[in-house]
């Protein structure tokens, strides 16, 4: 079935180490996007990316990185520099047709310990 | 992109219409209107979106006044499985195109 695959659904890590979460995509959509949730609150967006070698940077874009190499792939690297890492990190994508209808994957929960 | 009012929560009765308001009275002309839902820990889900006239899909029905300063969210008969956040979010399209999901409003359906 065609969808967005988040992994890992959950995560630890330790402070001071990076992390990367993987979002995959088999829709073949030109956007995807990196939100962030937290407790109680909205999603911000932390990056997006319209088309394959090109991202810009979100809301919340500082202590975080990501790269386009590929259409179906939009990988986000949590840095030892993001102070406050725990949340619900959400990817999406859509179709440039599409414009607002946006397909969220399952989210994956990083817990810094 | 235009800011939005939300109440914080709504109940409603199981089979009753649950009528989900939104303003947005700085809305621009080229701005349209959507609503996505998120069911607790999943990911949010697309329901409907609209301009300036009222929509109605398999999931629900979206009336836009026609000052387009505010919406209503309906969904008709609702069911247990309707509880979740609801985002109202303006928006517009173009090239650097992206969403800004604020607190929604939380409905709770009890049976």
């Amino acid at each position: 079935d065609g969808g967005i695959t988040q992994s890992p659904k959950y995560l630890f890590r330790k402070e001071g180490q990076n992390v990367t979460l993987s979002c995959e995509q088999n829709l073949n959509h030109d956007a995807m996007y990196w939100y962030r949730q937290d407790p109680g609150q909205g999603l911000r967006l932390i990056y997006y990316s319209q088309i394959v070698n090109d991202f810009q940077k979100g809301d919340i874009a500082e202590g975080y990185s990501v790269s386009r190499e590929k259409k179906e792939s939009f990988p986000l690297t949590v840095t030892s520099a993001q102070k406050n890492p725990t949340a619900f990190y959400l990817c999406a994508s859509n179709p440039r047709q599409l414009l607002g209808e946006l397909f969220f994957g399952e989210g994956s929960r990083l817990t810094v310990l | 992109d235009a800011k939005t009012t939300q109440p914080t929560s709504m109940d409603c009765a199981e089979g009753r219409a649950a009528n989900l308001p939104c303003n947005h009275s700085t809305i621009s002309g080229n701005e349209y209107v959507y609503w996505y839902r998120q069911i607790h820990s999943q990911g949010p889900q697309y329901i409907i979106h609209g301009l300036k006239n009222n929509e109605t899909n398999e999931m629900a029905s979206l009336i836009i006044t026609e000052d387009r300063k505010s919406s209503t969210l309906i969904l008709p008969h609702a069911t247990l499985r309707d509880t979740a956040v609801y985002y109202c979010i303006p928006t517009s399209g173009g090239s650097n195109y992206k969403l800004t999901f604020g607190k929604g409003t939380l409905l709770t359906v009890n049976p």
